[in-house]
């Protein structure tokens, strides 16, 4: 079965600060893995998406995270944070279950950008 | 633009009360999911439909069931809402073989008293 641990349900740094959302995942075939973001009484969006290929993934708003399969890591990450990044942080893996695609969900990471 | 909605924001009602969570997407997607979001739980799915009249089990279906009658629209049904019931509801829709990318809606808070 797959699964994704976030470390740190909170994590708060200041502003221009290194950010660094740590997930490792669990998974019994090759994953996908994503970065959803979720600000104030708003849904999720995808941030960035590893299916296969270039193990350094680009997203929306300067992140960026890299697949580290010795490591079963996929850690979120942007040089300079700014004050808009406050939101809540969810890392996802997807495998094959069922015939279906699944996503599986992490619990969520609350980023807090202190000015 | 890509466009997830769900009929109500805020939503209070009593125990034991028939409830429903409509969500409706415009991008003619095959997939669409339910999903239920609890502080430190992250994000759990009640059901999914990957076609008009199909539906299957997530992690959570106990106490909830679905309809998806037309392509565009997904909903939830609490038969008898409880107290435990009380959370953030999203829908969320995805096309049929890119089920990773998926589309939210704003979400709708349930509070069952």
């Amino acid at each position: 079965a797959q699964s994704v641990t976030q470390l740190g349900s909170h994590v708060s740094v200041s502003e221009g600060a290194l950010v660094l959302l740590r997930c490792n995942y669990s998974s019994s075939v090759p994953p996908y893995l994503f970065w959803y973001v979720q600000y104030p009484n708003q849904g999720l969006q995808l941030l960035l998406k590893y299916t296969t290929g270039a193990t350094l993934v680009k997203g929306i708003n300067g992140f960026e995270a890299e697949f580290k399969k010795s490591e079963t890591s996929f850690h979120l990450t942007k040089p300079s944070a700014h004050m808009s990044d406050a939101a809540e942080y969810f890392c996802a893996v997807s495998d094959r279950a069922g015939g279906y695609q699944k996503v599986t969900f992490g619990t969520g990471t609350k980023l807090q950008v202190i000015p | 633009d890509v466009k997830v909605t769900q009929s109500s924001r805020y939503l209070v009602k009593r125990t034991g009360e028939k409830v429903f969570l409509e969500c409706v997407q415009d991008m003619d997607h095959e997939n669409m999911f339910w999903y239920r979001q609890d502080p430190g739980l992250g994000l759990r799915l009640i059901y999914f439909s990957y076609d008009v009249k199909m539906k299957e089990k997530g992690d959570i279906p106990e106490g909830y069931s679905v309809s998806r009658e037309k392509k565009e629209r997904f909903s939830l049904i609490l038969e008898s809402a409880s107290t435990n019931q009380t959370s953030m509801y999203l829908c969320a829709s995805s096309p049929r073989l890119r089920v990773e990318t998926q589309y939210f809606g704003p979400g709708t808070r349930l509070l069952v008293l």
